[in-house]
């Protein structure tokens, strides 16, 4: 099946204690991406990848780092998490970066850091 | 900058009527595509339907249909025959080219309510 899967799927942590979620697609796409999803403000992203080892950041990627070693792969890691980085995260991936394909998104990861 | 905009917070409709999800964005670009995602309890994001902006066809699946107009820079969602599996939130998505960043910019979501 055809899928972007992500684990964990919760997660609470402690401030400052360094976390990775991680993403994987079974589609063989180039493109991928993460977003976090705050109550009003829909969803807004970190990061993205055009492919393996090329990555950039998105709108909002303070305090977020990503590797891009394996096409499959694209891994969030939170150096030092803090509070405000309590969200619901989203990986998402696409055959190409075109504006015409579709992202397919993962099931979300629930991060709460005390 | 481009925008996404939906104004209403909430939505609740009985089991089997029509409801219509308002959308507008705001941008310069010429060619685009504009998405309807739903999130349901389960928080998983899964497309309802996209609509690219050089056809002037409204995109349709199933039940599901949009009122794309170009000019007022809106892109409503239909929903007929509504279900109880349609309750979500729905979120309004544009998709832009910045450099090689096509981007999805979002609005702030719509909680659909289908009451039996």
């Amino acid at each position: 099946e055809a899928q972007v899967t992500q684990n964990p799927r919760y997660l609470i942590t402690v401030t400052g204690k360094k976390l990775t979620v991680t993403c994987s697609q079974n589609m063989n796409h180039e493109y991928m991406s993460w977003y976090r999803q705050d109550p009003g403000l829909g969803l807004r992203q970190i990061y993205y990848s055009m492919n393996v080892e090329v990555t950039d950041k998105g709108d909002v990627p303070e305090g977020y780092k990503v590797s891009r070693k394996e096409k499959r792969n694209f891994p969030l890691i939170l150096e030092s998490p803090s509070p405000n980085q309590t969200s619901l995260y989203f990986c998402a991936s696409s055959p190409t970066r075109g504006y015409q394909e579709t992202q397919y998104f993962g099931p979300g990861t629930r991060l709460l850091v005390l | 900058a481009q925008t996404v905009t939906q104004s209403q917070p909430e939505m609740s409709v009985q089991e089997a009527e029509t409801v219509t999800l308002s959308c507008t964005y705001d941008t310069s670009e010429n060619n685009y595509y504009l998405f309807w995602y739903k999130q349901p309890p389960s928080r998983q994001m899964i497309l309802v339907i996209r609509q690219e902006a050089y056809k002037q066809q409204n995109a349709t699946e199933n039940r599901f249909s949009v009122n794309f107009q170009k000019a007022a820079k809106s892109f409503s969602l239909k929903i007929s025959d509504s279900q109880l599996g349609d309750t979500a939130m729905y979120f309004c998505a544009f998709m832009k080219g910045l450099d090689s960043n096509y981007q999805l910019i979002w609005g702030a979501g719509t909680k659909l309510i289908i009451k039996p």
